[in-house]
């Protein structure tokens, strides 16, 4: 147990609806890392938050967006949904000053039908 | 920009095998390398890290890795393989604390009684 909490587990949903996948980091970790983990493009950064704000952007779409709360934990959310948003997504979270290793949520797998 | 490559998609060895899992990486400045290794419907764990000390570093289960700066590589290798070492492994580069990772596109590990 990495400490990293996601939920839900597993979410179904319609094209065209709205999620949000919650995160909640280990104890006294002021980074969250989003990451989409797909058969096609593999495992992806999506977006970074540090200490409530935004640190650092990947392959995020427009479509997509995240926060980090002051009690630490990090919302992704996902509209406009698509047969491609199809994923794992996994947050993970560090001390963020000087840490260097990432410990990882065990995901939450979308399904957009 | 950083990037990982990881030779062979799916290993197959025998149980007691040498395990190696090859990963080379292409950064523009010193990186920091990871091996993490995901069971079925899990999240990543972190195996081991180099971070600029020892070479050749040590992880949990039995693995280790070596960093060779003139191959720019850092193969896993585990002497003996174990039925329980089936998943896939997934090496990863950062250019700096608090960074993202990059990830190769992984190596699934079949192991064979």
């Amino acid at each position: 147990d990495s400490g990293v909490t996601q939920t839900p587990k597993h979410l179904i949903t319609a094209t065209g609806q709205r999620v949000t996948l919650r995160c909640s980091p280990r104890s006294g970790d002021l980074s969250v890392y989003w990451y989409q983990q797909s058969l096609d493009q593999g495992l992806q950064f999506l977006i970074q938050y540090y200490n409530g704000e935004e640190r650092a952007k990947g392959n995020i779409l427009e479509r997509f967006s995240a926060q980090q709360f002051p009690d630490l934990h990090s919302e992704l959310n996902l509209s406009s949904l698509e047969l491609g948003d199809s994923a794992l997504y996994f947050c993970a979270s560090s001390p963020g000053q000087g840490a260097y290793e990432q410990y990882f949520g065990p995901g939450t797998r979308l399904t957009v039908t | 920009a950083q990037s990982v490559t990881q030779l062979g998609s799916h290993v197959s060895v025998s149980e007691g095998a040498l395990v190696l899992l090859r990963c080379n990486y292409s950064s523009s400045v010193p990186p920091y390398l990871f091996w993490y290794v995901q069971y079925p419907n899990q999240g990543l764990q972190l195996l081991l890290k180099y971070t600029s000390a020892a070479t050749l570093v040590k992880g949990i289960n039995g693995f280790e890795a070596e960093f060779k700066k003139s191959e720019t590589s850092f193969h896993l290798t585990k002497p003996s393989a174990h039925m329980r070492d089936a998943a896939e492994y997934f090496c990863a580069v950062s250019v700096a604390a608090g960074n993202k990772l990059t990830f190769g596109g992984g190596t699934r590990v079949l192991v064979k009684p």
